[in-house]
């Protein structure tokens, strides 16, 4: 099937600082990706969603300019999380849904983000 | 919200089949039944999808009712390997019309020696 690649899969940072993920489809081109999180023991839970070329659209409770998506190609997005605080740390997991074939969605193998 | 009910755990017997049933009686005629897996930390996994005939694949069968307000996923061998937490997510699919997955709770699946 499709893949969708995710760097970094875990990152440790200093609270205040911020931090980018990336989300690739590699064989296929995204025309939409989404973004959940996800907390232990806890179901996904999505972020927002974003189309190539235009703004996210972020679902209801989520902080737009603290999680900044920017989906500038068919083969990319990238969730930054800026002025991260403990509870920020969380699984971040992304999906595309390729464009060509039946628009079905693949996930990547996610981002742990640990937050000091 | 979710628009599915699961039963938030189940345990099989390795070799044996797993049935993991799912409750979407709100389900629109267009919204088709996805299933997807997730295995300790790591993303989740597409296991099959249906509108309304039954669907089989080289991973499991997928069981819908005639009325379409529940569904089973079977796993006919399972194996130790399927242990994972099951998603039944009901979703409009297909082309720029596809719609995001929200996920409910989920079944987790224990799979014993």
């Amino acid at each position: 099937g499709a893949v969708v690649s995710q760097h970094p899969s875990r990152v440790i940072c200093k609270s205040g600082t911020s931090v980018k993920i990336e989300c690739r489809s590699l064989d296929f081109q995204a025309t939409t990706m989404f973004w959940y999180r996800q907390f232990p023991k806890q179901s996904l839970m999505l972020m927002a969603t974003s189309n190539e070329g235009s703004k996210a659209t972020y679902e209801q409770g989520v902080e737009k300019d603290k999680f900044l998506i920017n989906h500038a190609s068919l083969t990319l997005s990238t969730l930054t999380v800026t002025s991260a605080h403990p509870e920020d740390s969380s699984f971040y997991i992304c999906s595309a849904r390729d464009g060509q074939a039946a628009g079905e969605l693949f996930f990547g193998e996610g981002s742990r983000l640990t937050v000091l | 919200d979710a628009k599915t009910t699961q039963p938030p755990s189940m345990d099989c017997a390795e070799g044996r089949a797993a049935n993991l049933p799912c409750n979407h009686s709100t389900i629109s005629g267009n919204e088709y039944v996805y299933w997807y897996r997730q295995i300790h930390s790591q993303g989740p996994q597409y296991i099959i999808h249906g509108l309304k005939n039954n669907e089989t694949n080289e991973m499991a069968s997928l069981i819908i009712t005639e009325d379409r307000k529940s569904s089973t996923l079977i796993l006919p061998h399972a194996t130790l390997r399927d242990t994972a937490v099951y998603y039944c997510i009901v979703r409009v699919a297909g082309g720029n019309q596809g719609g995001k997955l929200i996920f409910g709770q989920g079944t987790e699946l224990s799979v014993k020696p």
